[in-house]
């Protein structure tokens, strides 16, 4: 079955830390995405990338990082910068960039940080 | 900029009542309309879209309609079930850049 895969589920860390959040997908999509989402809150997007090799800043990249060095992965280092971390962060694919292509969302990774 | 406005909720109806939920939008050009759901802890699922004007998107008995007159979204179903209760998001897709612009998302809560 073709889908976007997040892991983990849920994931604890130190406040100070760095932590990698991990997304693939088996579509052959070109473009992919990063979310926010706080409680009772819409989505709020942090990078997005059209292609390998390339990203582009959403609203509010400051102290989150990424890389896209193969199609299929698009992963998230939230690093000790970002300065209220805890929050849903939902990954997304589609097909290409474009008007009409809508967005395949993964299960999401819950992040608390202490 | 493009922007969508949603009708704040939590919106709470009985089993078998007719819902709207409504969706406005701002932008230039011509977007395509998009609703989401989300289930408590998940991601989020296309519920249905609609690309141009006067089209109408259609799923689990949900329809919505792009009227460009009104300029307006609103996704409505004739029955609702204890099964719908979820968020929907209301997105919009511009010409001026490939990024989705979203609503805050309306919570249903619906009651047996």
């Amino acid at each position: 079955d073709g889908g976007i895969t997040q892991s983990p589920k849920y994931l604890f860390r130190k406040e100070g830390q760095n932590v990698t959040l991990s997304c693939e997908q088996n579509l052959n999509h070109d473009a992919m995405y990063w979310y926010r989402q706080d409680p009772g809150q819409g989505l709020r997007l942090i990078y997005y990338s059209q292609i390998v090799n390339d990203f582009q800043k959403g609203d509010i990249a400051e102290g989150y990082s990424v890389s896209r060095e193969k199609k299929e992965s698009f992963p998230l280092t939230v690093t000790s910068a970002q300065k209220n971390p805890t929050a849903f962060y939902l990954c997304a694919s589609s097909q290409r960039p474009g008007t009409s292509y809508e967005q395949y969302f993964g299960p999401g990774t819950r992040l608390t940080v202490t | 900029g493009d922007s969508v406005t949603q009708m704040e909720g939590p919106v709470t109806l009985s089993e078998e009542a007719f819902l709207t939920i409504n969706c406005t939008y701002t932008a230039t050009g011509y977007p395509s309309l998009f609703w989401y759901v989300q289930y408590p802890g998940e991601g989020l699922q296309l519920l249905l879209k609609a690309t141009k004007a006067d089209d109408k998107g259609s799923n689990k008995g949900f329809e919505a309609t792009y009227r460009k007159e009104t300029t307006s979204f609103h996704l409505e179903k004739g029955s609702v079930q204890v099964s719908d209760s979820a968020v929907y998001f209301c997105a919009l897709s511009s010409d001026s850049n490939y990024q989705l612009i979203w609503g805050a998302g309306t919570k249903l809560i619906i009651k047996p």
